[in-house]
């Protein structure tokens, strides 16, 4: 079935730095991906609309200026925490559709980033 | 999307059928049933849809009451590997960009034990 996948599945940054977490559609294309967060023992919850080709659409209560999204092609978006503190240490999950309507949307593996 | 109501926990004995209720009393005639998983530290795992009809797959069975209101995933034969959260889901699949997000509640932790 498709897949979507996600690197890196760990990382560890430094608080005040930016890191890139890339999602990847590999046997479909995806004019929009959506990111998702997740803080232990609660439920996913949606960031951020990622469109081809245009701006991204964020969830209220989200900062776009703090989580650029780029979705620069059909395969490809990434999410970028830019000036990372301890409190942004999170699960965070993309996910994306071979189609409209009824397709079934497919998860990747999930990013856990650690802030120290 | 329709809200959803599942219960917080369940246990299933290895080997037993585990039957996850899930009430959408709210659920219009244009939205799916979805059911996702998630297993610890890991992303969802799509699992089953339908829309009125009984749906079946490789993995499980999904039962839709003739109102509609309310549904449940059977997994026929429980496994260790089954534990996880399964999450009860239901969307409008409209033919926009905006049509494929998803809202999770906080799902039914099921444990299989031996």
């Amino acid at each position: 079935g498709a897949v979507v996948s996600q690197h890196p599945s760990r990382v560890i940054c430094k608080s005040g730095t930016s890191v890139k977490i890339e999602c990847r559609s590999l046997d479909f294309q995806a004019t929009t991906m959506f990111w998702y967060r997740q803080f232990p023992k609660k439920s996913l919850m949606l960031m951020a609309t990622s469109n081809e080709g245009s701006k991204a659409t964020y969830e209220q209560g989200v900062e776009k200026d703090k989580f650029l999204i780029n979705h620069a092609s059909l395969t490809l978006s990434t999410l970028t925490v830019t000036s990372a503190h301890p409190e942004d240490s999170s699960f965070y999950i993309c996910s994306a559709s071979p189609g409209q309507g009824a397709y079934t949307i497919y998860f990747g593996e999930g990013s856990w980033l650690t802030v120290v | 999307d329709a809200k959803t109501t599942q219960p917080t926990s369940m246990d299933c004995a290895e080997g037993r059928a585990a039957n996850l209720p899930c009430n959408h009393s709210t659920i219009s005639g244009n939205e799916y049933v979805y059911w996702y998983r998630q297993i610890h530290s890991q992303g969802p795992q799509y699992i089953i849809h339908g829309l009125k009809n009984n749906e079946t797959n490789e993995m499980a069975s999904l039962i839709i009451t003739e109102d509609r209101k309310s549904s449940t995933l059977i997994l026929p034969h429980a496994t260790l590997r089954d534990t996880a959260v399964y999450y009860c889901i239901v969307r409008v699949a409209i033919l926009t960009g905006g049509g494929n997000k998803l809202t999770f509640g906080t799902g039914t932790q099921l444990k299989v034990e031996l």
